[in-house]
């Protein structure tokens, strides 16, 4: 079963604007952490941010941040003020369990910034 | 170097022969992860490396494939009898007990 889902393929954004990119999971695991990360076209794979589950507040780095809806199971990533070179594939990840715990990622969200 | 490293950058190959690919880990991270990304998807699971547990193979796609973790640290992964749908980036990534993972470069492998 698919444990981490992003709705969206693909979106555009206008420079300046803030975008919304969705991520959902499913876990039984009371203790989980969750991961966005970013590749742009030359293909590496950046790490932006990160949520605990027990973390009361929600994450910020920067320009982004992260809307964790525990009971929704829900954990978005928001970015301020877009910029070019925000244009990438965002990547959600899970990864269950206090420690060792594998990732799970899913499937992606392609961004464009236009100016 | 601070990060995870991998070699080579790009590797071509014939079809039928084997090839091995290297990744160095962070140093001081326990857990190792090999992925397979093909051009335009997300990541594929390969194989997963937990500080001294046996290693979670349950993602390699067939026999041809096997990677070892030597002395905890550097790990390589080797395909044997190279496909053409082989083709794709190789990526590996390291990560402490707790947090996030950590992506080298990626290995590029083109089977002819």
């Amino acid at each position: 079963a698919q444990k981490i889902t992003q709705t969206q393929p693909g979106m555009f954004v206008q420079e300046k604007e803030a975008v919304t990119l969705d991520c959902t999971y499913d876990t039984s695991d009371p203790s989980y952490g969750l991961f966005w990360y970013k590749q742009p076209s030359s293909g590496e794979m950046i790490f932006l941010i990160y949520q605990g589950s027990y973390d009361q507040q929600n994450a910020t780095e920067g320009r982004y941040s992260l809307n964790f809806q525990k009971a929704r199971k829900s954990a978005n990533l928001v970015i301020s003020a877009s910029q070019l070179g925000d244009s990438a594939m965002y990547f959600c990840a899970m990864r269950e369990g206090d420690s060792w715990g594998k990732f799970q990622f899913g499937a992606g969200t392609q961004v464009v910034v236009t100016p | 170097g601070a990060g995870v490293s991998q070699s080579p950058s790009n590797k071509v190959t014939e079809k039928g022969k084997d090839v091995e690919l290297r990744c160095d880990p962070i140093s001081g991270h326990t857990a190792l992860y090999w992925y397979r990304q093909s051009l335009g998807q997300g990541l594929e699971f390969l194989i997963y490396f937990q500080g001294n547990s046996a290693p979670d193979k349950s993602g390699l796609p067939s026999d041809r494939f096997s990677a070892e973790r030597t002395g905890g640290s550097v790990s390589t992964l080797t395909i044997q009898r190279t496909q053409q749908e082989d083709s794709a980036v190789y990526l590996c990534a390291s990560s402490p007990r707790t947090g996030a993972q950590f992506f080298g470069p990626g290995t590029r492998l083109t089977v002819l």
